[in-house]
């Protein structure tokens, strides 16, 4: 069974801070994507990388997928309130339902 | 229509009654999903539609569970003889076809039994 942890389980920062995310697994995954879910709503895709090494740039969120395939992390620079949220990663081989993370729950506060 | 629709956005029901589920997907999207997530826990896999092929149960936890697909659009999970366990959020994702798509999803029944 594929897992993936994620860490930290929780983070509360000041507004205008820098943090890093992360999602680990023992199990190589041909793509892996991250998820946002406010309150009430169901997650939404921020971004799929399929490439070993890849890196995404969107806005003020950065994302790396590792070289062996087998992790990703997420950093936000200048953190805002807006970014408040779950942020869930999800990995998968191909053709399968995706396996996701439990989530880390980042509070920014104003 | 424009999203994945799901409903009710709520549901209480009480111990022992049966209860469906419904999830309107993104028209011409083959693949739909469902998944339950419990306060502090990720997204559990319950079952997987593809197009026309035998549907993926592997993750329904107990027979009291199960869903159906038809004419290749909405769906609808129906859960038996509810528990208090049961209670979740169910949510519902489609993709379009091809591998490796982003899921769209729903923004879920909140499932109460009391």
């Amino acid at each position: 069974t594929q897992l993936l942890e994620q860490s930290p389980q929780f983070l509360s920062i000041q507004e205008g801070e820098n943090l890093t995310v992360y999602c680990n697994s023992s199990s190589v995954f041909s793509s892996l994507q991250w998820y946002r879910q406010e309150p009430g709503e169901g997650p939404v895709l921020l971004v799929t990388v399929v490439t070993g090494g890849e890196v995404k740039k969107l806005k003020r969120l950065t994302f790396q997928f590792g070289d062996a395939r087998k992790d990703s992390s997420l950093h936000i620079t200048a953190a805002q309130p807006g970014d408040t949220g779950l942020y869930l990663c999800a990995g998968g081989p191909g053709n399968t339902p995706l396996v996701f993370g439990k989530g880390t729950r980042l509070s920014v506060i104003a | 229509g424009a999203g994945v629709s799901q409903s009710p956005s709520n549901k209480v029901t009480e111990k022992g009654k049966d209860v469906e589920l419904r999830c309107d997907p993104i028209s011409g999207h083959t693949a739909l999903y469902w998944y339950r997530q419990s306060l502090g826990q990720g997204l559990e896999f319950l079952i997987y539609f593809q197009g026309n092929s035998a549907p993926d149960k592997s993750g329904l936890p107990s027979d009291r569970f199960s869903a159906e697909r038809t004419g290749g659009s909405v769906s609808t999970l129906t859960i038996q003889r509810t528990q208090q366990e049961d209670s979740a959020v169910y949510l519902c994702a489609s993709t379009p076809p091809g591998t490796g798509r982003g899921y769209t999803f729903g923004s879920g029944t909140r499932l109460t039994v009391v």
